[in-house]
């Protein structure tokens, strides 16, 4: 079983649609990173939360911890926001840092 | 800032032949972490430095793989003899520290695609 997991894997979206990807994870967790890698591979951290929710333009971040649950949303979607989307936490350990990777979802926005 | 460089683009070598990576983080961070990325495993911690330590070297997958970090602002990995199963994109990525002990936004850099013939 993967300490992190994240849904859909494929997702085709028409622009200007909201978008939602879902990560949940078994693990305790200090911090929860959102990345985006591009299609030319070069990969952007978008969030790093710990707590509630974040905004940066279009994309919000929001995190449970209680749930173990994170989700990441995309208002009024365009193509450029083509890319896959990776999902990461951080869990402590007694040296050191642990982290773990979802497997990404694969978002495609069509014109 | 020009971000987190790393060199070569692209790296295309034989088996058993050592190869190097090489990654010049953002001037002043703190953290600095290298990562492999592969189809079949997607993306992968391989090790971390803090103020140029080894933190943690936990996901290195094999001895024929090492890494240093000689001062804050160079990094290497490398590998030797090289296999056709460590053909990947190899990031290299780095953060501030804020107090947040490496949890903070790492800044990524363009990654270095190795191919092991």
């Amino acid at each position: 079983k993967n300490e992190v997991e994240q849904s859909p894997q494929n997702l085709t979206a028409q622009e200007g649609e909201f978008i939602t990807i879902n990560c949940s994870y078994s693990v305790g967790i200090s911090a929860l990173h959102w990345l985006q890698q591009h299609p030319g591979g070069g990969i952007v951290s978008l969030f790093m939360l710990s707590s509630g929710k974040k905004k940066h333009g279009r994309l919000i971040a929001t995190i449970n911890i209680q749930e173990k649950h994170s989700s990441l949303h995309i208002t009024a979607s365009h193509p450029r926001d083509s890319a896959v989307y990776i999902c990461a936490v951080r869990t402590p350990k007694v040296a050191g840092n642990q982290f773990y990777f979802g497997t990404g979802t694969s978002l495609t926005v069509i014109p | 800032d020009a971000g987190v460089i790393q060199s070569p683009r692209h790296e295309v070598t034989e088996m058993g032949q050592e190869v190097t990576l090489r990654c010049k983080p953002i001037s002043g961070h703190d953290y600095l972490f290298w990562y492999r990325q592969t189809m079949m495993r997607g993306l992968e911690l391989l090790i971390y430095f803090n103020n140029n330590v080894p933190i943690d070297d936990s996901g290195m997958p094999e001895d024929r793989f090492s890494a240093k970090m000689p001062n804050a602002s160079f990094s290497t990995l490398k590998i030797q003899p090289s296999e056709p199963r460590d053909s990947a994109v190899y990031f290299c990525a780095s953060s501030l520290d804020r107090g947040l002990r490496g949890t903070d936004t790492q800044y990524f850099g363009p990654g270095t695609r190795l191919t092991v013939l």
